[in-house]
């Protein structure tokens, strides 16, 4: 099925670990997106990719890096996790031009102990 | 700078009435609305949108808004309530003017509860 596909579902790291999450979408969309979400704060966006090479820092960067490895792929990288990552992570496509929308991943929870 | 305000943390509605979620947005530009639908344990699903055209806005599940631009609001609505209609809702902005990307700031979401 078509879709934007993320790796892990879930996770547990220590304090000071490293990892990243894997996102892959196959409905040759140009922009994807890190977006995290906290309770009572709705999504944030951590960092986008407009196209392929190019990623840019959203509003909440610090502690995350990006790579967008080619057209189908956006990872997300803890380098050195701490308790405040703990949060859902979604990644996300744009359908379209500019009249498009996002579109969803079901999300990666991760806990930070 | 964007902003979006959901001013309800909570929404509850009986089953069979209607149903309205609040949203109020500062941008700069003409702009560019929407509504997602996140189902425990799910992402988020789209529901419609508001780019130019007429106010009020169809969208899934029978879910209608209304674009209001006097007062910056794009109010959720639903003619009658289902239980299963029961979600986290957020409301979305795009400045019209952000050009080459599309970058969507986000409520904090509203939860609605329909009771049997």
């Amino acid at each position: 099925n078509a879709g934007v596909t993320q790796t892990p579902k879930f996770q547990v790291l220590k304090t000071g670990q490293s990892m990243t999450l894997q996102c892959a979408q196959d409905m040759n969309h140009n922009s994807m997106y890190w977006y995290r979400q906290d309770p009572g704060m709705g999504l944030r966006l951590i960092y986008y990719s407009a196209s392929e090479g190019t990623t840019d820092k959203g509003e909440v960067p610090n502690g995350y890096n990006v790579s967008r490895l080619n057209k189908r792929e956006f990872s997300l990288r803890l380098e050195s996790a701490a308790p405040s990552q703990t949060s859902v992570y979604f990644c996300a496509t744009w359908t379209g031009a500019n009249t498009g929308e996002l579109f969803f991943g079901e999300g990666s929870r991760l806990t930070v102990l | 700078a964007q902003s979006v305000a959901q001013p309800e943390d909570q929404v509850n509605v009986a089953e069979g009435n209607p149903l309205t979620v609040k949203c109020t947005y500062s941008v700069s530009g003409n702009p560019y609305l929407f509504w997602y639908v996140q189902y425990p344990n799910r992402g988020l699903q789209f529901l419609l949108k508001y780019i130019t055209g007429d106010n009020l806005v169809k969208g899934s599940y029978g879910f209608e808004a209304e674009f209001n631009k006097s007062q910056t609001s794009f109010h959720l609505k639903k003619p009658s309530a289902l239980v299963s209609d029961s979600a986290l809702y957020f409301c979305a902005v795009r400045d019209g003017k952000s050009g080459g990307y599309n970058k969507l700031i986000f409520g904090a979401g509203t939860r609605l509860a329909v009771h049997p």
